[in-house]
This record gives structure tokens, C-alpha cells and sequence, in this order.
């Protein structure tokens, strides 16, 4: 079992710039997340997935978009990159509530100039 | 919203002195969890606590779980280089789909 990975592992774009974010899970979680995590403010959650062809806003959705198209899959957009965006991203998966335990990925680091 | 506080923000100690990392909220969660981040890789999860009042160990790692299920601890014993990393708390609510709420963490450097 891979578990989760992540795609690219690191990338920069200018402003402006369009990316998208690959993560695929072999484990058959219905849940899936991506998070970003800057310095000092642990991990925020963008968007989330509770099943295939759902997706939902998390804590700080704007300037992204994603799509859950197939379980295993959930992919992160960027349609116009801004500097605030410079971070590093990490998608997640879960099996069910309550509990909630996740498994993370290796992470992506992007940087935008 | 709920959030998690955790502290303290930094902790730089030497090979063989003890710990406690806290993780307190004014929101009652119903399961809380410990992961530990290394540098360049995604956290990876230590422990989920479930019952108030809950205590837990893994090895050298203690960790409990407040009666009003609002806070929890870590405490490490005789800390080695080893643990060295960031340590994250993450509440999971009751209604949330399993969307967990993360402390800001705690850096520990470990000197040999």
C-alpha cells in the first residue's frame, strides 16, 4: 500500500499562474481533505470530500477549487496564483466520523513570485 | 468555531529531561488526537483519546484526555533527540464529517 501520495512535490508559479494539485489514496477512504499549513497556524483545511462526486468548503476555500471525480482522487486547483498562496499543501484521507483519524501525504510545497 | 490553543509554541530541551505539551479549547470534542510532523513529511498520527479522563501511552509518551473532553496533554519522559519534530493536537466534533480542528503545534528540539 502507497497510502496517500501527493503530486508534484514541489513547484513554483508566478502570479497568475494555473496549477493543479494531484492526491490519490489506495486505502478506499470516502473522506478526503487538503490542508495548507504555513508557519505558526498549524494546518488549515481548504476543501473536503465525504464521498465520490462531493466536495465541500473547509476553513479557507477562496482562491481554490476541487474535484473528487473518482474515490481515490482529489484534485486541488489553483485557477490564479497570488503570493498568499505560497505554502505547503498537504491532502489527507479518512475512513468515518467520529473518530476522524487521518492519513496524510508527503506534502506539496508550491511557491508563487 | 471551534478552536484549539496549544502550547507552548516552542520547547528546546535536552537528552533526558521531561515534557508536557498542552492542547486546552473552550469547545467539547468528541475524540482528540496527537500526531507528530517531520520536517518535509505529513503528520503521521500517534494516538486518539476518546473518553474523558482517558490515559494513554506509547512507550515513553503519555497522553491524556481532560474529563470534560475540552483539553488534552502530552507528556514525554526522558525525552531523547529522537522525538525531536512537531507535535499537533486535532480535535475531531461530533457532526463534522470527521473534519478535525488542529492546535497551531509545538516545536520540540531535542539536544543530545
Amino acid at each position: 500500500n502507497a497510502g496517500v501520495t501527493q503530486t508534484p512535490k514541489f513547484r513554483v508559479l508566478k502570479t497568475g499562474q494555473s496549477m493543479t494539485l494531484l492526491c490519490a489514496q489506495d486505502m478506499n477512504h470516502e473522506y478526503m481533505y487538503w490542508y495548507r499549513q504555513d508557519p505558526g497556524m498549524g494546518l488549515r483545511l481548504i476543501h473536503y470530500s465525504v464521498g465520490e462526486g462531493t466536495t465541500a468548503k473547509g476553513e479557507v476555500p477562496d482562491g481554490y477549487n476541487v474535484s473528487r471525480l473518482k474515490k481515490q482522487n482529489f484534485l486541488l486547483g489553483l485557477e490564479s496564483a497570488a503570493p498568499s498562496q505560497t505554502s505547503v499543501y498537504f491532502c489527507a484521507s479518512s475512513y468515518d466520523r467520529p473518530k476522524g483519524e487521518q492519513y496524510f501525504g508527503p506534502g506539496t510545497r508550491l511557491t508563487v513570485t | 468555531t471551534q478552536l484549539l490553543e496549544q502550547s507552548p509554541q516552542f520547547l528546546s530541551i535536552q537528552e533526558g529531561e521531561n515534557l508536557t505539551v498542552y492542547c486546552n479549547s473552550s469547545s467539547v470534542f468528541s475524540s482528540l488526537q496527537w500526531y507528530r510532523q517531520e520536517p518535509g513529511e505529513g503528520p503521521v498520527l500517534l494516538v486518539t483519546v476518546v473518553t474523558g479522563g482517558e490515559v494513554k501511552k506509547l512507550k515513553r509518551l503519555t497522553f491524556q484526555f481532560g474529563d470534560a473532553r475540552k483539553d488534552s496533554s502530552l507528556h514525554i519522559t526522558a525525552a531523547q533527540p529522537g522525538d525531536t519534530g512537531l507535535y499537533l493536537c486535532a480535535g475531531a466534533g461530533g457532526t463534522s464529517y470527521g473534519k478535525l480542528t488542529f492546535g497551531q503545534g509545538t516545536i520540540l528540539t531535542v539536544h543530545p
